[in-house]
């Protein structure tokens, strides 16, 4: 059974740092493709990030809102994905989910698999 | 960004009615297309992908369609459990991006 579990989240101030995790378990983590996805309180949902699987040079996107500041890595020997969140602001504020994307660059993929969430609030 | 809108923001209906929720695309992504399913805290369920294909384990009363820059979304007769908020994702050009949800309500 796949399952992907988020941890790492609660209050921070702005301007603060916060790292989260996602341990996944029943695939085989390396050949994914993973994703982090979030969802401010009461609102739809933003894609923040991707990290690409090792064949394809665990390559990064970010979204316009979070680059710069957010950076994605991953531990394969883990089987773990990484947020850091680096200057956080009040509308970082939301609950992170990671999600499980394809195994190549093409065709495209979507996320079949997302853990169950972490909050993250920045407040003062 | 391609802006993905979604139509109705708010539906009410019945069990047993059938529903269409309609996600626009600002330009084409062919049939990189997918719909996922939110109940309260809860994380997202896929549904539908690639526009029209079903994911395992989902009921056959979902069902998608189109391509380019219209696509719809539809349950045939709607169970008790239905009843969540649904998002369209466009995964054909980054930054990926979602439609702002429609909620489906009791009426």
């Amino acid at each position: 059974e796949v399952q992907l579990v988020e941890s790492g989240g609660g209050l921070v101030q702005p301007g603060g740092s916060l790292r989260l995790s996602c341990a996944g378990s029943g695939f085989t983590f390396s050949d994914r493709y993973m994703d982090w996805v979030r969802q401010a309180p009461g609102k739809g949902l933003e894609w923040v990030g991707r990290s690409r699987n090792k064949a394809n040079g665990y390559a990064t996107e970010y979204a316009a809102s979070v680059k710069g500041r957010f950076i994605i890595s991953r531990d394969d020997s883990k089987n773990s994905l990484y947020l850091q969140m680096n200057s956080l602001k009040t509308e970082d504020t939301a609950a992170y989910y990671c999600a499980r994307g394809g195994i190549r660059p093409f065709p495209s993929y979507y996320f079949d698999y997302w853990g169950q969430g972490t909050l993250v609030a920045v407040s003062s | 960004d391609i802006q993905m809108t979604q139509s109705p923001s708010t539906l009410s209906a019945s069990v047993g009615d059938r529903v269409t929720i309609t996600c626009r695309a600002s330009q084409s992504i062919s049939s990189w297309l997918a719909w996922y399913q939110q109940k309260p805290r809860e994380a997202p369920k896929l549904l539908i992908y690639k526009a029209s294909s079903l994911e395992s384990g989902v009921p056959s009363r979902f069902s998608g369609s189109g391509s380019a820059t219209e696509f719809t979304l539809t349950i045939s007769s709607l169970q008790p459990g239905d009843f969540a908020t649904y998002y369209c994702q466009q995964y054909s050009y980054y930054p990926y991006t979602f439609g702002q949800g429609t909620k489906l309500e009791i009426k």
